[in-house]
């Protein structure tokens, strides 16, 4: 059982390219989302979404954009990189948000760097 | 708005030495609490969910506890393998599906 995998690791950019990271979970998860972490900043959200199709925007939704085509893949895309993106990404699943018992599952990290 | 608050942000114990991390919420109704570990160049791996005040849970040597403002992570005779950050997070109560909101954390070390 993968879990939540993530890809790439790590990445360096330059300012004004785009990149998208990957995520993948194998647990039928209805609920994924995307966090990014960053120094003396907690675990911040990006964008989730409840579902294939749907979408929302979470605290920090500027500068990136999401889809979700199948119920497995959650993919972050950075449409023009700017180094204020620099930061450590955590994609994370749970099977729902809408009872208790919502823990959610975290991969285990992509590190991206734009110079 | 809905807030979390670790203290202290670093903690440095001996082997041995018992203590306890500190989660102040506030949150429009609570859902959910939970805690996390998290390792140097890892993701967050789950620990805990707390539901309602007075409830505990325990895994070796952490136990969490809730009340209406704040939960405790208290962490008996740690050691050094008990060295990380731990994360904090509530879930507000709020219909449909509610995000859950991080506090810093709390780095955790464990001096042999």
């Amino acid at each position: 059982n993968a879990g939540v995998t993530q890809t790439p690791k790590f990445q360096v950019l330059k300012t004004g390219q785009s990149m998208t990271l990957q995520c993948a979970q194998d647990m039928n998860h209805e609920y994924m989302s995307w966090y990014r972490q960053d120094p003396g900043m907690g675990l911040r959200l990006i964008h989730y979404s409840v579902g294939a199709g749907i979408t929302d925007q979470g605290e920090v939704p500027n500068g990136y954009n999401v889809s979700r085509s199948t119920t497995e893949d959650f993919p972050l895309r950075l449409l023009s990189a700017a180094p204020s993106q620099t930061s450590v990404y955590f994609c994370a699943s749970s099977y729902s948000m809408r009872g208790t018992g919502a823990t959610i599952y975290f991969g285990e990290g992509s590190w991206l760097t734009v110079v | 708005e809905d807030q979390v608050t670790q203290s202290p942000e670093a903690l440095r114990l001996q082997e041995g030495e018992s203590s306890s991390l500190n989660c102040s919420y506030t949150v429009s109704g609570l859902r959910g609490l939970f805690w996390y570990r998290q390792d140097p160049g890892k993701g967050p791996e789950f620990l805990f969910t707390l539901y309602s005040a007075g409830e505990e849970k325990e895994k070796e040597r952490l136990k969490a506890t809730l009340t209406k403002k704040e939960s405790f992570l208290h962490i008996t005779a740690p050691k050094p393998e008990d060295s990380a950050t731990y994360l904090c997070a509530v879930q507000a109560s709020r219909s449909g599906n509610t995000p859950l909101v991080f506090g810093k954390g709390t780095r955790l070390s464990v001096i042999a």
